[in-house]
């Protein structure tokens, strides 16, 4: 069964710098895709971005990129330019290509951003 | 704002009740999927549904049921309520199974009390 593990209960970060959230995951399947959820106080869950893992190349959105570590199985979300409506609990999901298509959630990472 | 809505917002009911919990996915989506998250649990896959018919099903006791309907709308139905079911349940959609991303609604804070 697939796993998804994040080792970092709490982050925080300045306003304007630049933060790493960590993501590990289990699997023996080659073909997959990753995803970083976020949930503000307002408990909705809003997709960050989204690695498909057949693609070598780091999927980024805006402010948002990805260190997609295949062979160490490490799906790493990076936030430049912090800003203080990113702070949220930041889950990360696995979602195989081939079986169910449910989301498999990591426990998330709550970030705080102070001024 | 996903494009997915989930009613109510919030429920308050008691220990043996039953509720349901309805869920409107994005339009022309037509797979709608129920999590559960809850403190002890984290968030959980309960169950899918694809264009009416169920797909996939994860850790859904079975006091719990879900249909979708031929509008694709669906509810989730929560039976002989416990208070360890108190959670938020969220709803998401995609267009279909594969290779799809899910957008998830706002949520249904449930607190059985």
């Amino acid at each position: 069964a697939q796993t998804v593990t994040q080792s970092q209960p709490e982050m925080s970060v300045q306003e304007a710098e630049t933060v790493t959230l960590s993501c590990t995951y289990d699997t023996s399947e080659s073909d997959y895709y990753l995803f970083w959820y976020k949930q503000p106080p307002s408990r909705q869950m809003i997709l960050v971005i989204r690695q498909e893992a057949y693609k070598q190349q780091n999927a980024t959105e805006n402010r948002f990129s990805v260190n997609f570590q295949k062979a160490a199985k490490s799906f790493s979300l990076k936030i430049s330019d912090s800003q203080l409506g990113d702070a949220a609990m930041y889950f990360c999901a696995y979602r195989s290509a081939w079986d169910t298509d449910k989301l498999i959630f990591g426990t998330g990472t709550r970030l705080q951003v102070f001024p | 704002d996903s494009g997915v809505t989930q009613t109510p917002k919030h429920l308050i009911t008691a220990t043996g009740q039953r509720v349901t919990l309805r869920c409107s996915p994005r339009s022309g989506d037509l797979s709608v999927y129920w999590y559960q998250q809850s403190l002890d649990q984290g968030l959980q896959f309960l169950i899918q549904y694809y264009n009416g018919e169920e797909r996939a099903k994860g850790n859904i006791l079975e006091r719990f049921s879900a249909q979708q309907f031929p509008d694709l709308h669906s509810e989730l139905n929560l039976s002989s309520l416990e208070l360890g079911d108190s959670a938020l349940y969220f709803c998401a959609s995609s267009v279909d199974q594969r290779r799809e991303t899910q957008y998830f609604g706002p949520g249904t804070r449930l607190l059985v009390l």
